[in-house]
């Protein structure tokens, strides 16, 4: 089993459009979590962390569940440049290794 | 430009060479990362180092890879005996390494392609 596992899409979505994204990890001891935002042929790029108790950031909320092991990242109002992929990260306890997915590819589509 | 620089951003290479890449981090960042990426993945970790202490290294990687940050400055990356499957993405990224900081903030990469 991956550590870190996503669908790799990709989602096809109209533009306006609310789209989800989930994420599962499977080292309970996981200390912290991210979405990162990577473009074609571009470096990653912190989209946000994801905190305990959820956070928000405009049109993005990012959820935690640590019964589960997963995370979430919710767009709303889906914008022809949310066009990426959505890259799910974990970090583990009494380390500063950090383990991507595979990433999740989104079309928002005019 | 303050973000973290890769040299060189391609590199071509017959199998059997040995290549080195350079990573420079955004300045008095404590942590430093190389990852691996191939189409369709996402980045795989390959080591860190917390100044120029080198703290863990993936048991991927064979002996043909090693990477160095020797005044915990710049790094360097080098692959002996280059293979057709080392053909890959190799970026780096840089963190503050503070508490309360773990954002890490990634350089353009280096494009190796081995024939």
């Amino acid at each position: 089993r991956k550590e870190v596992e996503q669908d790799p899409g990709p989602f096809n979505v109209p533009e306006g459009a609310t789209v989800a994204f989930n994420c599962t990890y499977s080292n309970s001891a996981s200390q912290s979590f991210f979405w990162y935002r990577q473009d074609c042929r571009k470096e990653p790029k912190l989209l946000m962390s994801v905190y305990s108790s959820g956070n928000e950031d405009g049109r993005f909320t990012a959820q935690l569940n640590r019964a589960s092991q997963y995370i979430s990242l919710l767009i709303r109002d889906s914008k022809l440049s949310d066009s990426a992929t959505y890259l799910c990260v974990v970090r583990g306890s009494g380390t500063y290794k950090y383990i991507f997915g595979t990433g999740t590819r989104l079309k928002v589509l005019a | 430009d303050t973000g973290v620089s890769q040299d060189p951003r391609h590199k071509i290479t017959k199998r059997g060479q040995n290549v080195t890449f350079r990573c420079d981090p955004i300045s008095e960042h404590n942590r430093l990362y190389w990852y691996r990426q191939t189409l369709g993945q996402g980045p795989e970790f390959l080591t860190y180092f917390q100044n120029e202490a080198q703290l863990e290294k993936s048991r991927l990687l064979s002996d043909r890879f090693s990477a160095e940050r020797p005044k915990g400055s710049f790094s360097t990356l080098e692959i002996q005996r280059t293979e057709q499957g080392d053909s890959a993405m190799y970026l780096c990224a840089s963190s503050p390494g503070t508490s309360g900081s773990d954002e890490q903030f990634f350089g353009p990469g280096t494009r190796l392609t081995v024939l």
